[in-house]
């Protein structure tokens, strides 16, 4: 299976930061990366598809980049519903699609 | 809209079975692919199955192959995860979800979950 890694696991930030998330694969993937957004208790959100495709209805704020082995989810300017736990999860190839190990993103 | 709503978990013994249940409505649910995603306590996701919209392709992940099967009903819009062999590692919150196309690739819209509890 391919391995995620997503960095850093937790992260401190204020509202109107920019912030930055990684995610790095095992194997290349091409763009077949996905990131979701996870608040407490409550189911996960889709973001971004295909690498940086932002998923409808999502603020222009998130973009995601990245191609290969490597990703980024990037928000420009957070806004205080931001702050929740990320995660990162490859879709290539046939299943089973892995996720990474999430990015907490707590208010400073 | 797209509404998504699982049930049939519970308590269950280690060695057990459960089927869980996920009732789809507000989109055309014979088109899409549906998955199951597990989350346990305080812990990250892990993707659980698929299974494609036409000719209803399926896979799993290798920490539940030969005890979990996924299938679908599209004459009752439901998805279902047959759950036997439970063991502890399966305690989570077992989440149904749609994907954004016919194959199983990205699940995009996602239920709130059903609680698996598997302890004796």
């Amino acid at each position: 299976d391919i391995q995620m890694t997503q960095s850093p696991s937790s992260l401190s930030a204020s509202v109107g930061d920019r912030v930055t998330i990684t995610c790095r694969t095992s194997q290349s993937i091409n763009n077949y990366l996905n990131w979701y957004q996870q608040k407490p208790g409550k189911a996960p959100k889709l973001l971004i598809y295909a690498a940086s495709s932002l998923q409808s209805g999502v603020p222009s704020r998130f973009s995601g980049s990245g191609s290969g082995t490597d990703f980024t989810l990037t928000i420009s300017s957070l806004q205080p519903e931001d702050f929740a736990t990320y995660y990162c999860q490859q879709s290539y190839s046939t299943p089973p699609y892995t996720f990474g190990q999430g990015t907490k993103l707590e208010i400073k | 809209e797209v509404q998504l709503l699982e049930s049939g978990g519970g308590l269950v013994q280690p060695g057990g079975s459960l089927r869980l249940s996920c009732a789809a409505s507000g989109f055309t649910f014979s088109s899409y692919a549906m998955s199951w995603v597990r989350q346990a306590p305080g812990k990250g996701l892990e993707w659980v199955s698929g299974i494609s919209s036409v000719g209803g392709s399926t896979y799993y992940a290798g920490s539940v192959k030969g005890r979990f099967t996924i299938s679908r009903d599209d004459s009752k819009n439901t998805l279902y995860l047959q759950m036997n062999s439970l063991r502890a590692e399966d305690t989570a919150v077992y989440y149904c979800a749609k994907d954004l196309e016919d194959i199983v690739v990205v699940p995009a819209d996602w239920g709130r979950g059903t609680l698996v509890t598997v302890s004796s």
